[in-house]
């Protein structure tokens, strides 16, 4: 079954260094989402992506965030200059078709400690 | 503005006992409801969804949700746990602008 993959797994960065965090979404979707969630609190939306741009973000996804898509596979989430704030999980998820019907296929989850 | 609200933080059962989550949502529109489920250092996995239609939806692994429109509600059932049912459970409206809105989530513990 088709899923979708994230790396690294957990990644631990000091604050004010830029981190990338990489997602494959499942091959034939043409949607894809970064979400948050910090310790202990709900699951939150970042940003979403289609053909090649940004669709809708949130107020988190403010300009120390950027989403690229930079070949056929690959969805990257960057921040540029974390802070201790941005320590949480983010899930990246990808659908087909977009809109509020999408069934979302979320990934593992990257742990991002900044310290 | 769309929110979830799943007031229960923690519930314990006991295996073998029936399950009941509960899920409020704010929406002005027909709401798209999902439960997910995330167990220990996993991602989100799908267990069911309302769209339209028959209001009682089934999903994977026994459970069921009932969408209630004039409760504003969508409560997550089922009639008997397993142990492997211990996870934190997400309901979510998809909302407006493509995007996911969670309730804050319940954690579900299973004693022997």
């Amino acid at each position: 079954e088709p899923e979708v993959t994230q790396t690294p797994s957990h990644q631990v960065t000091q604050m004010g260094q830029e981190v990338i965090l990489r997602c494959v979404p499942i091959s034939n979707h043409l949607y894809f989402y970064w979400y948050r969630q910090i310790l202990g609190q709900k699951v939150e939306f970042l940003v979403s992506f289609y053909n090649n741009e940004i669709s809708e973000k949130s107020e988190i996804f403010d300009d120390q965030f950027s989403v690229e898509r930079p070949d056929g596979s690959n969805f990257t989430l960057k921040i540029r200059s974390t802070k201790l704030e941005d320590s949480a999980m983010y899930f990246c998820a990808s659908s087909n078709p977009g809109g509020r019907r999408a069934e979302q296929y979320f990934g593992p989850g990257t742990r991002l400690t900044v310290t | 503005a769309q929110s979830v609200t799943q007031p229960d933080i923690h519930i314990t059962v006991s295996e073998g006992a029936s399950l009941e989550l509960r899920c409020n949502y704010s929406y002005g529109a027909t709401p798209y409801l999902f439960w997910y489920v995330q167990s220990p250092g996993q991602g989100l996995q799908l267990l069911l969804k309302y769209f339209s239609g028959d209001t009682l939806v089934q999903g994977i692994k026994g459970f069921e949700a009932e969408f209630k429109r004039s409760q504003s509600s969508f409560n997550l059932r089922k009639p008997s746990v397993h142990w492997s049912d211990a996870a934190e459970y997400f309901c979510a409206v998809g909302a407006e602008n493509n995007d996911m809105r969670f309730g804050a989530g319940t954690r579900l513990t299973v004693k022997p």
